[in-house]
């Protein structure tokens, strides 16, 4: 059974600082890694994707990913109170063309002023 | 990112009535969408998924007679709840995939969702 495991936190981080998500899946055949932001009542947003073993840079935005350990993470540089929320990672195994997501339960973010 | 929408936001029925969500690629051509369901505090629950010219595929648990679902263009999906319950409000949220990047690339993209509450 593919599952994707995250700490539900919540995570707490002073404005300014760094915020590290980590995420763990069970499928080796899983292939790429998303990570998704969701506020409080809305739906999930595209925060980025992985696929490559290594480090992958967007803006403020840092994606990990090590396929041996099965391990993916983000980091946040520059919190901002505005990052506030619930993180989700998902582990995609397109077997057959299926191209589902395995959602972790999330992690909630809390960064304080 | 590419653009999902969905209609209507929110609704709210009376028990008994059925409810049509529909789910639109703005942007892209999506021959796979998905629909989910999440209660509040809840990690999302994939319910179907919906592929363009063919049946849905349900998730186990979930009555495919009750939550109907068609994808009859590249860029349309609807959800009819239907006969809904009070047992069914919560928040729906569809999903497309573009595959536009190609391969490892293709990415599922999400609508607003819709809160439906049954009185």
């Amino acid at each position: 059974q593919k599952e994707v495991e995250q700490n539900s936190g919540p995570l707490s981080v002073p404005e300014g600082a760094i915020a590290s998500l980590n995420c763990t899946y069970s499928d080796r055949g899983s292939q790429s890694f998303f990570w998704y932001r969701q506020y409080s009542g809305k739906s999930p947003e595209l925060i980025m994707f992985i696929y490559s073993n290594g480090d992958k840079e967007d803006g403020r935005f840092t994606a990990q990913l090590n396929k041996a350990s099965q391990y993916v993470s983000l980091l946040i540089r520059d919190s901002q109170p505005s990052d506030s929320a619930t993180y989700l990672c998902a582990a995609e195994h397109a077997g057959a063309g299926s191209y589902q997501l395995t959602f972790g339960k999330g992690t909630k973010l809390s960064v304080i002023p | 990112g590419a653009v999902v929408s969905q209609h209507p936001s929110w609704v709210i029925c009376k028990s008994g009535t059925s409810v049509k969500i529909e789910c639109r690629s703005l942007d892209f051509q999506a021959t796979t969408m998905f629909w989910y369901r999440q209660f509040p505090k809840q990690s999302l629950m994939l319910m179907a998924t919906s592929n363009e010219g063919s049946k849905a595929t349900y998730e186990q648990g979930v009555e495919k007679d009750k939550f109907l679902i068609n994808h009859a263009s590249l860029t349309l999906s609807t959800l009819t709840v239907t006969s809904a319950h009070p047992e069914d409000s919560s928040f729906y949220i569809c999903s497309a995939i573009d595959r536009s990047g190609g391969g490892l690339q293709d990415t599922q993209y999400f609508g607003p969702g819709t809160r439906l509450t049954v009185l």
